[in-house]
């Protein structure tokens, strides 16, 4: 088991500019997901990937945001034209099927946007 | 709608001493689970305990333990015997069994006291 990666770590971008995330899931995971924490905040909730199917979206999920998870394998999250309230930690997780699956999260992608 | 409500932003408790740490939550499932996270100042997401409603006994997992009264919708968790390593945020979640879709709480954060 090596974990939920995410990559990169932190990234600064200038307003307007388009940003991608990169998450590699427990490889024996078939459901992903992709959350928003701001400080002091619990995760919110953005999108799932069961395989490869984006089966739900947020309506935090603006159309700037899209997200895919080819061959149900490593997922990317795409931010276009960033703006400042995009600023935030974007978490990864990945569960197994089970009602007592927990999340695996990775130590997220910090994104700041002067 | 699912909620979860975490009304203690911050806790303080001296060493060696068990902490109890607040969650309420709002479903009109019949068939849920109940997670709590721990999320130190380096920001990896750790899960600790799983409750399932139909769980008949309180789960516990190591000092964790989880006071879950179904009749009033609250999922408490105790940390006995604190230790300074236990200074974090906690998260309080739930998933429906019917859903993938897991929410968190506000959290709380937890100091220990040496």
């Amino acid at each position: 088991d090596t974990g939920v990666s995410q990559d990169p770590r932190h990234k600064i971008t200038k307003r307007g500019q388009n940003v991608t995330f990169r998450c590699d899931p427990i490889s024996e995971h078939n459901r992903l997901y992709w959350y928003r924490q701001t400080l002091g905040q619990g995760p919110e909730f953005l999108t799932y990937f069961q395989n490869e199917a984006q089966l739900e979206k947020s309506r935090l999920l603006s159309d700037r945001f899209s997200a895919e998870r080819p061959k149900g394998s490593f997922s990317t999250l795409e931010i276009q034209r960033t703006e400042q309230g995009d600023s935030a930690m974007y978490l990864c997780a990945s569960s197994s099927q089970g009602r007592n699956s927990p999340l695996h999260f990775g130590n997220g992608t910090r994104l700041t946007v002067t | 709608a699912q909620k979860i409500t975490q009304t203690q932003p911050g806790m303080f408790v001296q060493e060696k001493e068990a902490v109890t740490l607040d969650c309420t939550y709002d479903t009109s499932d019949q068939s849920y689970g109940l997670f709590w996270y721990k999320q130190p100042s380096s920001g990896e997401m750790i899960f600790l305990i799983y409750q399932g409603s139909y769980d008949e006994q309180n789960a516990t997992e190591g000092r964790y333990s989880l006071n879950f009264q179904k009749a009033r919708k609250s999922a408490n968790l105790v940390i006995s015997a604190s230790q300074l390593g236990d200074s974090a945020m906690y998260f309080c979640a739930m998933r429906e069994d019917g859903g993938f879709k897991t929410i968190f709480g506000a959290g709380t954060r937890l100091f220990v006291k040496a």
